[in-house]
């Protein structure tokens, strides 16, 4: 099994709600990884989380919360977004922690928030 | 950090020509490198990777890869594209050892039938 499912597909929040992304891999890899990509832009990366410690935070705003429960898991709560914030959000996840590996990307979420 | 830069925006090619896309990054030290597709509507996918060994590196469907580390460069390549190579195209570098991993900008292929 080498797929990385993310739920849900598409979402639709106003400024003020708080949802969350959530992101699935069972091939036991021990680094997750959260990006966001914009229309025919490349992924950017936000946040890293390596043995279920975040290791890497690229400077993201406090309105986007990453949470990684166990090593399969990984989340990012959403609260006050802002337009410019609609983006499709990949996760991903590499077998090694230590950035050895390929990552392997889910499909992502198309979220936007209006 | 290291950034990558990926020289063609768009290319357009008819089936069956050969295709060479350029990827250049600027970090000096040791390196991952990494070309994945993205198909439209489709997830990123990895085409093939660089670690270590020989320069020249074979991924799926046709595709290859070499680096020059003396150049920064890890140009893709495919000797006769097909439409269904239609896709984005990024490259992507990590440090060895660090899980920052950059992508290029992306190159749209569009092969026309």
């Amino acid at each position: 099994d080498t797929e990385v499912t993310q739920t849900p597909k598409h979402l639709v929040m106003g400024m003020t709600n708080k949802k969350s992304l959530k992101c699935e891999q069972h091939m036991g890899h021990r680094a997750m990884y959260w990006y966001k990509q914009k229309a025919k832009k490349p992924p950017e990366l936000m946040f890293v989380y390596s043995y279920e410690k975040l290791s890497i935070n690229e400077s993201v705003p406090s309105r986007f919360s990453p949470e990684c429960p166990n090593s399969s898991l990984l989340n990012l709560h959403l609260h006050a977004l802002q337009p410019e914030d609609s983006a499709l959000y990949l996760c991903a996840s590499s077998q090694d922690g230590g950035g050895l590996g390929e990552q392997y990307f889910g499909p992502g979420t198309r979220l936007t928030v209006t | 950090a290291q950034s990558v830069s990926q020289h063609n925006h768009h290319v357009i090619l008819s089936e069956a020509a050969s295709l060479e896309l350029g990827c250049n990054y600027s970090y000096g030290g040791t390196v991952n490198l990494f070309w994945y597709v993205q198909y439209p509507g489709q997830h990123l996918q990895l085409l093939l990777k660089y670690f270590s060994g020989d320069p020249l590196v074979k991924g799926i469907k046709g595709f290859e890869a070499e680096f020059i580390k003396s150049k920064f460069s890890f140009n893709l390549r495919k000797p006769s594209v097909q439409w269904s190579d239609t896709a984005e195209y990024f490259c992507a570098v990590n440090e060895y050892n660090n899980n920052d991993m950059r992508f290029g900008a992306g190159t749209r292929l569009t092969v026309k039938p």
